[in-house]
């Protein structure tokens, strides 16, 4: 069975454009969350949907959205892009007990 | 404020060594989980614990779940360099805001000498 998949693998941007990045969760996983996470730390929580409905936010300004489509496969859009964004975006499917699957991420660098 | 304090930070031991990392909250998880990160990639689950006292087994490493369900432990026995990595523990719950947040540890870095 395929794991948790993500598109691009990589991606190069300069500040202030806009990125769109892709995920698709185990099949039969209904939610779909998103973290990034920065060089030397763990995981930050962004969001999960569940059933195409937001179920939990992190602590993350309101240049990064999200939504998930009927098929369960999710988008996160950041836009503005800083610095600061510069980060390995994962992407993680759930079904039962907050257990997360994830992805191979996407490295994101803004220039 | 971070819920979820993992120590040590940072640990280097010799193969054949056994070690045990901690993880540690002030609040109640109904499951808390286990991954192993390498660099570049995307964690990997290693285990879920649910009950309260739960331990369970995976070949060399040993998990188990406080009784109150605030803490947890992951302890390896004999440890190889392919243990090398860092070891996050993780769990999801609602928090001050009321919206649901999945909170990870701060790590711990494990490197294993040959």
């Amino acid at each position: 069975d395929a794991g948790v998949t993500q598109s691009p693998t990589h991606l190069i941007k300069t500040r202030g454009q806009h990125v769109t990045l892709r995920c698709s969760p185990i099949s039969g996983h209904k939610s779909v969350s998103w973290y990034q996470q920065v060089l030397g730390q763990g995981p930050q929580f962004i969001f999960q949907y569940y059933e195409k409905e937001e179920r939990g936010r992190g602590n993350f300004p309101d240049r990064f959205s999200a939504r998930q489509f009927p098929n369960y496969s999710s988008e996160l859009n950041v836009n503005a892009l800083l610095l600061g964004d510069s980060a390995l975006y994962l992407c993680a499917s759930s079904g039962i007990l907050d257990t997360q699957y994830f992805g191979p991420g996407t490295r994101l660098t803004v220039l | 404020t971070q819920l979820l304090e993992q120590s040590p930070q940072f640990l280097s031991i010799q193969e054949g060594e056994n070690l045990t990392v901690y993880c540690n909250s002030s609040s109640v998880f109904s499951s808390l989980q286990w991954y192993r990160q390498e660099p570049g990639e995307g964690p990997v689950l290693l285990v879920t614990v649910v009950t309260g006292g739960e331990v369970k087994k995976l070949k060399r490493l040993t998990f188990q779940f406080g009784d109150a369900r605030k803490d947890s432990s992951l302890h390896i026995t004999a440890a190889q360099p392919g243990d090398t990595g860092l070891y996050l523990c993780a769990g999801g719950g609602r928090w001050t805001s009321g919206t649901y947040k999945y909170i990870f540890g701060t790590g711990t870095r494990l490197k294993v000498l040959a």
